[in-house]
């Protein structure tokens, strides 16, 4: 089984439309982190979480909000979607005091 | 502004030959250095770490560090088509007051031809 899956792996939703993506992870991490990423521009950096009850602003946290529901959960809202938030989007996850972060399969969002 | 620049490529390279990835960083506070593996749809894989200067080896990967010219490498020896991917260079960074973040290059295509 997957140590770090996220759902949906693929949404299509339209403009103004609320979602959410799940990330869920059985490798016993505290820290958790939302990525998106789009051709040309690399991965991105949008909240990280250290522990159930510390939540950070990454580089483009503008038009999204997170969750941690637990260690193992970490949920990423959009609360209107709009068409520039069409992207692959990573969750990762790693031990406190390690640098080293592994990744979900990701879901890749389509907003029409 | 911490930055990793890497050539984003495509580098082409004849199967059987050494690839050489290559990445400079901006933060000379960083400690530890990651190479990613991504094909194309799919998540990044983590495939090398290194921490201190000089090279590490691991199968037909040999990363290189050298933190005075703030620059790491990654070699790949015996180039297959399956090595084919984008490879993401990172490196630790202390982002928005928080230690323990790493910063991504925007990565390098290379492509293995048979």
């Amino acid at each position: 089984d997957a140590d770090v899956t996220q759902t949906p792996r693929n949404r299509i939703t339209k403009t103004g439309k609320r979602i959410m993506l799940e990330c869920s992870q059985t490798k016993g991490h505290d820290r958790m982190y939302w990525y998106r990423q789009d051709p040309g521009l690399g991965l991105r950096l949008i909240y990280y979480s250290f522990d159930v009850k510390d939540i950070n602003k990454g580089e483009i946290s503008d038009g999204y909000s997170v969750s941690r529901q637990a260690q193992a959960k970490f949920s990423l809202s959009l609360e209107s979607a709009i068409p520039n938030q069409t992207a692959l989007y990573f969750c990762a996850t790693n031990r406190d005091r390690a640098y080293e972060q592994y990744f979900g399969p990701g879901t890749r969002l389509t907003v029409t | 502004q911490k930055e990793v620049e890497q050539n984003s490529g495509p580098l082409s390279v004849p199967e059987g030959a050494i690839a050489s990835l290559n990445c400079t960083y901006s933060d000379r506070g960083s400690q530890s250095f990651f190479w990613y593996r991504q094909y194309s749809g799919k998540s990044p894989e983590l495939i090398m770490s290194i921490y201190s200067n000089g090279d590490k080896e691991d199968g037909r990967f040999t990363a290189q560090l050298n933190k005075a010219s703030q620059y790491v490498s990654l070699l790949i020896r015996d180039s297959q088509p399956s090595d084919s991917a984008t490879y993401l260079c990172a490196v630790s960074g202390f982002y928005g007051g928080s230690q323990g973040n790493l910063i991504f290059g925007k990565g390098t295509k290379l492509s293995v031809k048979p």
